[in-house]
């Protein structure tokens, strides 16, 4: 089974430049979420999508985030204009839904971004 | 508002060694406690799972100890090895309806031969 695929690895841009990040999850998870790593800290979640929908994105810092899921598959997440303090991983997971126990999250390698 | 403090920052263990991390958290409506590992480069990876229900929970040389009045839950690696080092993330969820999990600040262990 393929896991989360996450593009590009790695992105280095200029202060106010725009973003975007890719991610593909696994084939059936219906539940898919973003989420922030700074370095030496645990993830921080920008934004959950259950289907199509956005389900959480209290996080999501919205002056200059964004993000979609328009077939509730793939999903972009997308800065504009990036700040300094943008720099970071950018971690993508998915899981399966359902409301009766926990659903394990699985992430994909992320996506390191460093803003010159 | 950090809800789940975990130490130490960072930690060097012998080959063979036992290595202890441990994380307390605030909010009593979590109730599923899960550690993850993740090696540089990579994203997180689930290793071992608690429920308050029990106290210990145990994985090969991966044990979860879990104390429900103290809201304190550790992780140890008997054993340790090279292969163990990286960094690990205790977090909390709760376990019915919108499983949001707050991860800690995670720990980088170090194995030494």
């Amino acid at each position: 089974e393929a896991g989360v695929v996450q593009s590009p690895r790695y992105k280095i841009i200029e202060k106010k430049q725009p973003v975007a990040f890719w991610c593909n999850p696994i084939s059936g998870h219906n539940t898919l979420y973003w989420y922030l790593q700074n370095l030496g800290q645990g993830p921080e979640l920008l934004i959950r999508y259950e289907n199509e929908e956005a389900v959480d994105d209290s996080q999501l810092p919205k002056d200059r985030f964004s993000a979609e899921r328009l077939k509730g598959v793939d999903s972009t997440l997308k800065i504009q204009p990036a700040e300094l303090g943008d720099s970071a991983v950018y971690l993508c997971a998915s899981s399966r839904s359902g409301r009766s126990s926990y659903n394990e999250q699985f992430f994909g390698p992320g996506t390191r971004l460093t803003v010159l | 508002q950090q809800q789940v403090k975990q130490s130490p920052q960072s930690l060097i263990v012998q080959k063979g060694g036992i290595s202890i991390i441990n994380c307390a958290y605030e909010n009593t409506a979590f109730d599923y406690f899960p550690w993850y590992q993740q090696f540089p480069g990579k994203g997180p990876a689930l290793l071992i799972a608690i429920r308050p229900d029990v106290s210990e929970k145990k994985e090969g040389r991966f044990t979860i100890s879990f104390n429900k009045s103290a809201k304190q839950f550790s992780l140890h690696i008997m054993d340790s090895q090279p292969g163990d080092s990286a960094t690990y993330f205790c977090a909390a969820s709760n376990s019915g309806g919108y499983q949001k999990v707050t991860f800690g600040t995670g720990t980088k262990l170090q194995v030494i031969p």
